[in-house]
């Protein structure tokens, strides 16, 4: 059984341009949320997917949208990027919404 | 709104003694607290959550209601203690959680 695993680990890109960040949920696991965790600050919910479909939302703009896959992976795709958006992207995958979430090690993203 | 306070930041004990980490809550329905523990250089990882009473690597914590709190409990801190603690609050709706701000905890030889 292989863990939540998240790629790249660390990325650097210019205010304007667009990323995409990648998840791999825990194997058997059908549900992915995705969290944004500043420099010291708790992490703060994105949004969610279960079952290929957006489960429910975070306040957080359009430009932060997603994806989740056939075989459960997800993407987390940011646009028009921010200075602000620079932080800790972290991903948690389930059984279904009611099971412990198990997190990955988290996307550092720098916004320069 | 869902919203989990941790009033202390940085929190320094010696081993040894007790450590007691603070979350209190705001929700209007019935939610599920958890504990969230960082290691250093380790992935977030789940202690305990308070449906499952049970006691982790001798810690616990019980939901108090009436004043809508959730602290976290352990009578004798070791040094492997020391690490990064979020309180998070589920709600009845998905699986959403809401975390706190976190507490540093530090447990000195």
């Amino acid at each position: 059984e292989t863990g939540v695993t998240q790629s790249p680990t660390h990325l650097i890109k210019t205010r304007g341009q667009q990323v995409t960040l990648r998840c791999s949920s825990q194997s058997g696991h059908n549900t992915v949320s995705w969290y944004q965790q500043a420099l010291g600050q708790g992490p703060q919910f994105i949004f969610q997917y279960y079952r290929e479909e957006e489960n429910g939302r975070g306040n957080f703009p359009p430009r932060f949208s997603g994806l989740q896959f056939p075989n459960y992976s997800s993407e987390l795709n940011v646009n028009a990027l921010e200075l602000d958006d620079s932080a800790l992207y972290l991903c948690a995958s389930s059984l279904g919404t009611a099971t412990e979430a198990f997190f990955g090690q988290g996307t550092r993203l720098t916004v320069v | 709104a869902q919203r989990v306070t941790q009033p202390e930041k940085l929190l320094s004990v010696f081993k040894g003694a007790p450590v007691e980490l603070k979350c209190n809550y705001s929700y209007s329905g019935s939610p599920e607290l958890f504990w969230y523990v960082q290691y250093s250089r380790q992935r977030l990882q789940l202690l305990l959550r308070h449906i499952s009473r049970e006691s982790i690597k001798g810690f616990t914590a019980d939901l108090n209601k009436g004043e809508t709190s959730f602290h976290l409990k352990k009578p004798f801190a070791q040094e492997e203690d020391s690490a990064m603690y979020y309180c998070a609050l589920k709600g009845t709706s998905y699986g959403k959680l809401t975390f706190g701000q976190g507490t540093i905890l530090t447990v000195h030889p």
